[in-house]
C-alpha cells in the first residue's frame, strides 16, 4: 500500500524560530492534507493543497504540493507556545473507492520554548 | 454548527463487556469515519460509511461492529475487546468523495482491562 515518510519526527526550537517540516511518498496523491492534533483532541485540518506546485498560506502557516505529487512541506513561521502539538500530512487519493479516505504520516512533534 | 461530538470522553471496560461508542454531526456531510489511534502514532483508518452504507472494512476485526442508522450517527459496537484494542478512538466525517479534508471529533478515549 501507499505509505509516507514524514520528517523530522520531533522538533524543539525556540520560541519566534520558523519552523520545516516535510512529507514523501512512493506514489502520488490527488491532494495533500495538513492537521495538527493538540493532546486529547482530534486532529484539525490546517491546509489543503489541492494542484502540484500550489503554494497555500493560513496565516502563520505556508504549505506546498510538490511538483511530482509525491512531496508536501508545511512551514510555520514566527512560532509561539501554542503551536505545540503534532503535526500530520495525509494524502488522499480520489475515486469511487476510496471515499475520500486518507494515508497518514507519522507526525511531527513540535515544542516551543518560550 | 461545524462540530463532530463523540461521546463518552472515557470509557473503561472489561474484556466480557458490550459497550458502544456514539459519533454525531449535523454538517450534512455523508461519509463518516471510524478510526483508532495509539499515543504518539498517526490515527488508522478502520471503517468508512458513504451514504449510511458501509464502504470500506479496514479488516477490522469482528470484535468491532459499527452501525450507520442515519446520515448524522454513528456507531461502534463493542463487544469481548482485548487490552491491546485500548486506544483513542476516533470519528470523522466529510462529503463523500471530498478533496476537502476530513472534520474529526475529539476522541473517546478506550481503557480494557
Amino acid at each position: 500500500g501507499q505509505q509516507l515518510n514524514q520528517s523530522p519526527q520531533s522538533m524543539f526550537i525556540q520560541e519566534g524560530e520558523d519552523v520545516s517540516m516535510n512529507c514523501t511518498s512512493s506514489s502520488i496523491f490527488n491532494t495533500w492534507l495538513w492537521y495538527k492534533q493538540d493532546p486529547g483532541e482530534g486532529p484539525v485540518l490546517l491546509i489543503a493543497l489541492y494542484k502540484a506546485g500550489e503554494l497555500t498560506s493560513n496565516g502563520r502557516l505556508t504549505a506546498q504540493f510538490g511538483i511530482t505529487r509525491k512531496d508536501s512541506f508545511l512551514n510555520i513561521s514566527a512560532s509561539i507556545p501554542s503551536d505545540v502539538g503534532i503535526y500530520f500530512c495525509a494524502g488522499q487519493l480520489l475515486g469511487n473507492t476510496n471515499a475520500g479516505k486518507s494515508t497518514f504520516g507519522d507526525g511531527t512533534t513540535l515544542t516551543v520554548k518560550p | 454548527d461545524t462540530e463532530v461530538t463523540q461521546t463518552p470522553k472515557h470509557l473503561v471496560m472489561g474484556m466480557t463487556n458490550k459497550k458502544s461508542l456514539k459519533c454525531e454531526q449535523h454538517m450534512g456531510h455523508r461519509a463518516m469515519y471510524w478510526y483508532k489511534q495509539k499515543a504518539k502514532k498517526p490515527p488508522e483508518l478502520m471503517f468508512v460509511y458513504s451514504y449510511e452504507k458501509l464502504s470500506i472494512n479496514e479488516s477490522v476485526p469482528s470484535r468491532f461492529s459499527p452501525e450507520c442508522p442515519n446520515s448524522s450517527l454513528l456507531n461502534l459496537h463493542l463487544h469481548a475487546l482485548q487490552p491491546e484494542d485500548s486506544a483513542l478512538y476516533l470519528c470523522a466525517s466529510s462529503q463523500p468523495g471530498s478533496a476537502n479534508g476530513q472534520f474529526f471529533g475529539p476522541g473517546t478515549r478506550l481503557t480494557v482491562l
